[in-house]
């Protein structure tokens, strides 16, 4: 099993559209955890940390669930804009453990 | 203030050869670390350095080294190149050495030939 794993999509919804994206994590050790967006050919951007109370930033918001071991990232009211690939980081603690997953690709449709 | 920054931008290299990539962190940042990206994938971890003492080493062979500067630049060093080492290098620098709130420079892009 990948220590971290995503839908790799595409997601192709219509401006307006409410999109959701998981990501589960195998290591239960795991300390905290990130929403990355990636546009294409560029360099990965964070988006959101991940906070086991859960935490919202405008249109976006992020959600642990630690004993079924994923995070999830919710889009409301998608823009056009919004079209690119997000990536869930996971973070074990201290050196070299952060995980990243492959991403998830999200097209939003005019 | 300046973001990350790395060089060169793109790099074309035959297979055998060797390649030196460069990163500068934001300025006060003393963790810097490396990852390859390939396409379709996600970044892979390959090294982080912080206070010049290499921290982390993710599962890559020995042709790839690096080293951290007084200044907290770095590099990272690829040998005996191989077409499989076209990827995507991605420099991340972060404040502290727990990697919490990394920022990407924009990468260098290796086209092994």
């Amino acid at each position: 099993r990948k220590e971290v794993e995503q839908d790799p999509g595409p997601f192709n919804v219509p401006e307006g559209a409410t999109v959701a994206f998981n990501c589960t994590y195998s290591n239960s050790a795991s300390q905290s955890f990130f929403w990355y967006r990636q546009d294409c050919r560029k360099e990965p951007k964070l988006l959101m940390s991940v906070y086991s109370s859960g935490n919202e930033d405008g249109r976006f918001t992020a959600q642990l669930n630690r004993a079924s071991q994923y995070i999830s990232l919710l889009i409301r009211d998608s823009k056009l804009s919004d079209s690119a690939t997000y990536l869930c980081v996971v973070n074990s603690g201290g050196y070299q453990k952060v995980t990243f997953g492959t991403g998830t690709k999200l097209q939003v449709i005019p | 203030d300046a973001g990350v920054t790395q060089s060169p931008t793109h790099l074309i290299k035959t297979r055998g050869q060797h390649v030196t990539l460069r990163c500068s962190p934001i300025s006060g940042h003393k963790s810097v670390s490396w990852y390859q990206q390939v396409l379709g994938q996600g970044p892979q971890f390959i090294f982080q350095y912080y206070e010049k003492e290499e921290r982390g080493r993710g599962n890559f062979p020995d042709r790839f080294s690096a080293r951290q500067f007084p200044n907290y630049s770095s590099e990272l060093n690829v040998n005996a190149l191989l077409l499989g080492d076209s990827a995507l290098y991605l420099c991340a620098s972060s404040l502290v050495w727990d990697q919490e709130t990394q920022y990407f420079g924009p990468g260098t892009r290796l086209l092994v030939l």
